[in-house]
């Protein structure tokens, strides 16, 4: 079992630029959520998807946007990169059916964005 | 979401027990108490959850209050991997996310 996974492990982009990450959810895995930490923070909820569609969005502007593919892959898109962009991109991935508050994440190790 | 409140930083010496606490007095009848832990240089990962009674697995245990207002995570006997970031969250049944705090940064000492 691969677990979760995500490309790349390293990005630097400059400020303005778009940024595209990746994410591969644990097999049998059919819910994706992007979290991202900020040095020194614990991580802060983007998105969940589930059935392609976004199940519920934390407080993050919509220069973060997502997309979840067919096979419960999924896309973390971010626009207009500002400096403060700079942080630790997570995806973690779920069972979708079942007890919201009881399912258990399982995280990838995340996508390291430098914004320059 | 409900808050939770934990000390910055506690430390262990290798195989004695840790116990991290956990406060949350606006917890509501609906919240599981979930913990994660983040090993230095990955993704966070589950540790246990639990809703009103004490629960154990392989890696801890959680003991919840009787009033829910506070609970313990339990490392029986602590190991240098232990060394980590945990975290005590509250989850609504209606809820997705997870809303992580600052954590409690456990150090071992061998």
């Amino acid at each position: 079992d691969a677990g979760v996974t995500q490309s790349p492990t390293h990005l630097i982009k400059t400020r303005g630029q778009q940024v595209t990450l990746r994410c591969s959810p644990k097999s049998g895995h059919d819910t994706v959520s992007w979290y991202q930490q900020a040095l020194g923070q614990g991580p802060q909820f983007i998105f969940q998807y589930y059935e392609e569609e976004e199940r519920q969005r934390g407080n993050f502007p919509d220069r973060f946007s997502g997309h979840q593919f067919p096979n419960y892959s999924s896309e973390l898109n971010v626009n207009a990169l500002l400096l403060g962009d700079s942080a630790l991109y997570l995806c973690a991935s779920s069972l979708g059916q079942g007890l919201a508050g009881t399912d258990t994440q399982y995280f990838g190790p995340g996508t390291r964005l430098t914004v320059l | 979401d409900a808050k939770t409140t934990q000390p910055n930083s506690m430390e262990s010496n290798e195989e004695e027990p840790v116990h991290l606490p956990c406060n949350h007095s606006t917890i509501s009848g609906t919240d599981y108490i979930h913990w994660y832990r983040q090993l230095p240089s990955q993704g966070p990962e589950y540790v246990i959850h639990g809703l009103t009674s004490n629960v154990n697995n392989r890696m801890a245990s959680l003991a919840i209050a009787e009033d829910r207002k506070s609970s313990t995570l339990i490392l029986h006997r602590a190991t240098l991997r232990d060394a980590a970031v945990y975290y005590c969250i509250l989850r609504d049944v209606r809820g997705y996310k997870l809303s992580f705090g600052a954590g409690t940064t456990v150090t071992v000492r061998a």
